[in-house]
């Protein structure tokens, strides 16, 4: 069974200091991995997706990286505009939808 | 393009009664996929459509929950009678195939 596990669950960060999100994830072949902002009150919306081990993809103050068995979501010199729960979703060889992890909560405080 | 679209935003109601949920597709998607989301359990996704054809029910919890797909653009998700566990938030979502997912802004259910 396809597995994802997010950390930290909560983050709490100064404005301007970088830190980044951790995503394992255990797949029966991986096929892609994605990465989803939430806002409160809103639906997931894509920011990434990964498919390959060494692959990175940038957007903004957020970039986004892929091992064998984990992905890290960095954001550099965060702004308060970036507090949002973060997602992280795998794709798996099976026939099987996206399996979510249950986010982290990220808080950038001026 | 109006994006995936949910009604009702809020439902609140009393046990036993029955609640129907509705989503439109982004046009020219042709998977639909519908996920309940808690505190406790995150995302978890109930049950997805391809070409209007259920393809996975497996994560609906009991018989008390039912999904249709009248035609390609159009999703119900009905509750039938609620109970004050299913309160919770119910994303539908719509993509091309079954990789990157476009949500709508989701439906939170409240049973009293």
């Amino acid at each position: 069974e396809d597995q994802v596990t997010q950390s930290p669950e909560a983050l709490r960060l100064q404005e301007g200091e970088s830190s980044s999100l951790n995503c394992s994830y255990t797949v029966s072949g991986l096929r892609g991995l994605f990465w989803y902002r939430q806002d409160p009150g809103k639906g997931p919306e894509f920011l990434f997706t990964l498919y390959s081990a060494g692959e990175e993809k940038e957007k903004e103050r957020l970039k986004a990286t892929l091992t064998k068995k984990e992905s890290f979501l960095h954001i550099t010199a965060p702004k308060p505009e970036d507090s949002a729960t973060y997602l992280c979703a795998v794709l798996s060889s099976g026939n099987t939808p996206l399996v979510f992890g249950k986010g982290t909560r990220l808080s950038v405080i001026a | 393009d109006a994006g995936v679209i949910q009604s009702p935003r809020h439902e609140v109601t009393e046990m036993g009664q029955e609640v129907t949920l509705r989503c439109k597709l982004i046009s020219g998607h042709n998977s639909l996929f519908w996920y309940r989301q808690t505190m406790m359990r995150g995302l978890e996704l109930l049950i997805y459509f391809n070409n209007n054809v259920p393809i996975d029910d497996s994560g609906m919890p009991e018989d008390r929950f039912s999904a249709k797909m009248p035609n390609a653009s159009f999703s119900t998700l009905k509750i039938q009678p609620s109970e004050p566990r299913d309160s919770a938030v119910y994303f539908c979502a719509s993509s091309l195939g079954i990789g990157e997912l476009f949500f709508g802004e989701g439906s939170r259910l409240t049973v009293l």
